[in-house]
């Protein structure tokens, strides 16, 4: 059972960037998707989370227009989509797994280096 | 959004003792509340949930409490492999929330 996603990344300003987390060893649509973020600054910042079986999504205001969630059930993978990054976007990028609106983050990817610099 | 606060910042302790971290929300969270576990280079571990319900696998001397604004995680005997970073995430809630954290470092 576990979450793998996808390799570091360096972009520059402006750019846009999509992460991956695909899963092994579970029912894809047992478990809603959450992101999160780590940042030196602001530390661990929940961004959105999503519900494979209806794809329903839930963004942080924080987030929210700056960030899109999905999933593609076929190929058990979820994906963050951050469009126009900036520097304060330089972060390590996590998904982790829970069953319900009230469920704590029973599993995670190993995370996702994104480094953005001009 | 629901802020949570943990403290303290940093502690340092030995091997073998009894710590106990607190985390502090600006509003009600009834138990919808876990105890992660970061430790440099790894994602976070979950450790408990439900503000006291242990998670499978994780040692005894971890124990988790509180209800409502504040919350507790206690380590009995501190080991080895327990020093690292601790956060608290509140769940009752969208935005979910994450303490700032407490890292508990070797005396």
């Amino acid at each position: 059972v576990q979450l793998v996603q996808s390799g570091a990344e360096v972009k520059k300003p402006g750019e846009s960037l999509r992460i991956s987390c695909r899963v092994s060893g579970y029912s894809f649509t047992t478990f809603w998707i959450t992101w999160v973020r780590r940042t030196p600054g602001k530390g661990l910042e929940w961004m959105g989370r999503i519900d494979p079986s209806d794809s329903h999504i839930n963004y942080s205001p924080s987030f929210q227009g700056h960030v899109t969630i999905s999933t593609d059930t076929s190929a058990r993978t979820a994906y963050l989509h951050l469009s126009d990054l900036k520097a304060s976007d330089t972060a390590i990028y996590y998904c982790a797994r829970h069953r319900t609106s009230h469920d704590a983050l029973d599993l995670w990817g190993q995370g996702t280096l994104v480094t953005v610099s001009s | 959004d629901i802020q949570m606060t943990q403290s303290p910042s940093t502690l340092s302790a030995s091997v073998g003792d009894r710590v106990t971290l607190t985390c502090r929300a600006s509003e009600s969270c009834s138990r919808w509340l876990a105890w992660y576990q970061q430790k440099p280079g790894k994602a976070p571990k979950l450790l408990i949930y439900n503000a006291f319900s242990l998670e499978s696998g994780v040692p005894s001397r971890f124990s988790g409490s509180g209800s409502g604004t504040e919350f507790s995680l206690t380590i009995t005997s501190l080991q080895p492999d327990d020093f690292a970073t601790y956060y608290c995430q509140q769940y009752n809630s969208y935005p979910w929330t994450f303490g700032q954290g407490t890292k508990v470092e070797i005396k």
